[in-house]
Parts: structure tokens; C-alpha cells; sequence
């Protein structure tokens, strides 16, 4: 059973158009939630997080929503680059020390 | 430079020959872990270590073991490899042990088991 769901295997944007990737997820301990960015032949790097005592965080560019009550967390890259091109994962723990990732989703930035 | 150490990067081994894929952190972080990419299945962990000595199961720690005998390493041994081990994997680590502590990870290992 898939705790953690990205649904779009891959996004194609326009440079400097909003990139939304979103994620899904089925158990409602899950407390903290993790963007992870992963270039070819590289591991991943951290990029934006979460806690669900919030609904949004910002970083730049970047920026994550959680809704609690639909399960579901979303990131927004605005204004997209080709430099963002890559696999995006998302990933959640809660309470304990073990992460759940997603299947990930490949942006592509078009320039 | 901090950094996440895995060696090899990439192995061709046969089935059953016992192999060790190291993992070396300079940061001093308390928390390691190592997980497997799959095509699909995105990455998924194999176990986890929150301290030297203490180590816990991940998702999917069928046909691994590891060890924490030191605070910098954490090596990942695959007593008699079978090919559904073939995959990439990766080490991480990080400060603490709070959830809320985004991992490092090293650039992986390309595993191929025949």
C-alpha cells in the first residue's frame, strides 16, 4: 500500500511560468512532510519542508501547501527555471524515525 | 566539505557473493539511513540508525543487514545478493534525531546482481 502518492509521473512548464507538483498521502499520523530535488547521477537534496501544524511555507522560489483534511501537500515553483528541471519527491514521516517517499515526478522546464 | 561518502559507486557482482556498500558522513550526525530507488516505486527505506549501536528496520530490510559500530559509518551488507537487489541505492544522514531534520544524501551506488 502506497502511503505517499505522486500521481504525474512528469510535468512539462514554460520557463518562467508556476511549476505545481502535488502529492498525496494516506495516513494521517504523518506530522512533517519533505520536498526532495534529484538531478541525474546525484542523491536527492533537500529543498522545502513542512510541519501539519502549518498549511503553507515559503522559500524563495519556492513554496509548499499541506491540507490536512484532504491528505494532500502540493510545491510551487514560481517563477520556474530550467535549472528546476529535474525529479521532484516528496516524502513523510510521523513520530518516528522512518520516511516514506513518493514515486517522484520529473519537471521539465521548457526554455 | 560535508559530505555523504559511498563507495563503490557502481558494482557488478553474481548471486549469493557476500558485498558491503560503505557509507561515510563528516558532519557528525547521529541519524543514517539507507534507502533503494526502483523504477516506480520511487525511493524506499531499508533501515535506519538514530545513534551507534541502535538500528531499526525501514520499509522493505529483507535480504540487508547493517551495522553502527562508529558514529560516522554505517555500512549496508548484503549477505548472498539475489538479483531483485539490483537497484541504486543511497545513504543519508542527518543532525539529531527530530523528524524535522532534512536528510543528506550520497551520490548512490548502481547495484547489478546476476
Amino acid at each position: 500500500d502506497q502511503q505517499v502518492k505522486q500521481n504525474s509521473p512528469s510535468l512539462s512548464v514554460q520557463e518562467g511560468r508556476i511549476s505545481i507538483l502535488n502529492c498525496d498521502y494516506t495516513n494521517s499520523m504523518f506530522d512533517y512532510f519533505l520536498w526532495y530535488k534529484k538531478y541525474p547521477a546525484e542523491g536527492p537534496t533537500f529543498l522545502i519542508s513542512i510541519s501539519s501544524i502549518k498549511d503553507k511555507n515559503e522559500d524563495g522560489r519556492f513554496t509548499v501547501f499541506l491540507n490536512k483534511s484532504a491528505k494532500h501537500l502540493s510545491l510551487h515553483i514560481v517563477p520556474s527555471q530550467p535549472g528546476d528541471s529535474a525529479v521532484y519527491f516528496c516524502a513523510a514521516t510521523g513520530g518516528t524515525y522512518k520516511y516514506i517517499f513518493g514515486t517522484g515526478t520529473r519537471l521539465k522546464v521548457l526554455a | 566539505e560535508a559530505q555523504v561518502t559511498q563507495n563503490p559507486r557502481y558494482l557488478i557482482t553474481v548471486t549469493g557473493k557476500k558485498l558491503t556498500v560503505t557509507c561515510s558522513q563528516n558532519m557528525n550526525h547521529e541519524y543514517m539511513s539507507w534507502y533503494r530507488q526502483d523504477p516506480g516505486l520511487g525511493l524506499r527505506q531499508i533501515y535506519y540508525s538514530m545513534n551507534v549501536e541502535v538500528t531499526d528496520k525501514g520499509d522493505v530490510p529483507e535480504g540487508y543487514k547493517v551495522s553502527r559500530k562508529e558514529k560516522r559509518n554505517f555500512p549496508l551488507i548484503l549477505e548472498s545478493p539475489s538479483p531483485n537487489q539490483t537497484s541504486l541505492y543511497f545513504c543519508a544522514s542527518s543532525t539529531g534525531t527530530g523528524s524535522f531534520q532534512p536528510q543528506h544524501f550520497g551520490d548512490g551506488t548502481r547495484l547489478s546482481i546476476l
